[in-house]
């Protein structure tokens, strides 16, 4: 079965630092990926998605950046971190093709704390 | 326009109670639909997908309208388990298949 994984589940940060947020996927091969962010009492807004490694489109202009290494990693990064960076990140996978191609599934998210 | 919307609520109602949810979409090129549960600091989970001639998976109902372009979830003798919040979830025929979530509506079941 598949699992995906992602850390850190909590973090605190000062304005100005770097971010590295990852996912890892297990148990499928080529799948598409997904970062969002959730504002507090807000919805999911999609920062990023992966069709492949190395191909990587971004939905929304900012401070952050994604990365693809390997087929199953998804890395979310800053260099700098904003307070308005502060939020709950989730990353999610679905398959590329094949049956079950349409449905996503979550990370149990990483929740960021700018200070 | 939204491209997904639903009434964020909060819809408070009775245990026992049956309660209803829209979300209208506006891409007439979405291609499949789905509602999720969110609770409170997790994160959301697939609840059922929606099949244009309707589904039912126990006390819940999904059903599709194309030509009004919109999804509705029913859930009958809600339980307090039910608290939540209720995404819906909207995939465009297009490229790689953008998937949209609309904000949720979220729902208080009380004793």
């Amino acid at each position: 079965s598949q699992t995906i994984h992602q850390w850190p589940a909590t973090l605190v940060q000062p304005v100005g630092s770097p971010l590295s947020l990852e996912c890892t996927v297990e148990g499928t091969s080529n799948p598409n990926l997904y970062w969002y962010r959730q504002a507090a009492g807000r919805g999911l807004q999609l920062l990023f998605y992966s069709v492949g490694i190395g191909q990587i489109s971004s939905e929304v202009p900012q401070n952050l950046s994604a990365s693809r290494p390997q087929d199953r990693q998804f890395i979310l990064s800053s260099k700098k971190l904003l307070l308005s960076d502060s939020g709950f990140y989730l990353c999610a996978w679905r398959r590329g093709q094949g049956s079950g191609a349409n449905v996503l599934t979550f990370g149990a998210g990483s929740r960021l704390t700018v200070l | 326009r939204k491209e997904v919307e639903q009434d964020p609520g909060p819809f408070n109602v009775p245990e026992g109670a049956t309660v209803a949810f829209n979300c209208t979409y506006s891409n007439s090129a979405s291609q499949s639909f789905f509602w999720y549960r969110q609770d409170c600091r997790k994160e959301p989970k697939l609840l059922m997908s929606v099949y244009s001639s309707g589904n039912e998976d126990g006390r819940f109902t999904a059903q599709l309208n194309r030509a009004s372009q919109y999804i509705s979830l029913l859930i009958r003798d809600s339980k307090l388990s039910d608290s939540a919040t209720y995404l819906c979830v909207v995939i465009e025929n297009r490229g790689y298949q953008k998937v949209t979530f609309g904000t949720g509506t979220k729902l208080q079941v009380i004793p």
